[in-house]
């Protein structure tokens, strides 16, 4: 059974920390995907890899850095944590041949 | 750019009825990749459905079934005999190729009604 795990489901930081969200998958899949989720707002994509050690920005990277040292881990980092942070974040990884994509559970983030 | 359109952002459906969910699409490509996803309230993102725009044939799992209109660019879903469980919002994706990213549309909430 494939899966996606998130460090945690809910975080709670304080404005101006540095934040690590962390993104495992079992799939063996090259492709790995970071999104938050606000409402009316629908899924936006922040960074994707194809690869190790290779990043992508998407849509909405500003404030937003990402790190894939290890082909099942992709870590988001917000390096200083602000209110309009406040989201939930899906990770989600694929194989290179196949766009379907596997999300992680999310993790709520609250930036207060 | 591709974009996916959901137009309407909410929806209900009786216990055991037929609902159709829309989407629609703009590409230029001929050979791409289309999905729905479902995310209970909650709970994690999980595929309902896919097509790949090659195949003439709608695609059906079980209830969930596509209306795969290629020169209109919609792709719709119906849910048949609906059912509680089946509350949740629904996201139409796309991609242009196998290993492509998704381009998702805003998602619409289906509430099901007992």
């Amino acid at each position: 059974d494939v899966k996606v795990t998130q460090s945690s489901r809910y975080l709670v930081k304080r404005t101006g920390e540095k934040v690590f969200l962390e993104c495992v998958q079992d799939m063996d899949h090259e492709n790995m995907f970071w999104y938050r989720q606000d409402p009316g707002l629908g899924l936006r994509l922040i960074y994707f890899s194809y690869d190790v050690k290779m990043k992508e920005k998407g849509d909405i990277p500003e404030g937003y850095s990402v790190s894939r040292e290890k082909k099942e881990r992709f870590s988001l980092i917000l390096e200083s944590a602000s209110t309009n942070q406040t989201s939930m974040y899906l990770c989600a990884s694929s194989h290179h041949r196949d766009p379907e994509q596997f999300f992680g559970p999310g993790t709520r983030l609250t930036v207060l | 750019a591709q974009t996916v359109t959901q137009s309407q952002p909410e929806m209900s459906v009786q216990e055991a009825e037929t609902v159709t969910l829309s989407c629609t699409y703009d590409t230029s490509e001929s050979d791409y990749y289309l999905f729905w996803y479902k995310q209970p309230p909650s709970r994690q993102m999980i595929l309902v459905i896919r097509q790949e725009a090659y195949k003439q044939q709608n695609a059906t799992e079980n209830r969930f079934s596509v209306n795969f209109q290629k020169a209109a660019k919609s792709f719709s879903l119906k849910i048949s005999d609906s059912q509680l469980g089946d509350a949740a919002m629904y996201f139409c994706a796309y991609a242009a190729g196998a290993n492509s990213k998704l381009t998702f549309g805003k998602g619409i909430t289906l509430s099901v009604r007992p």
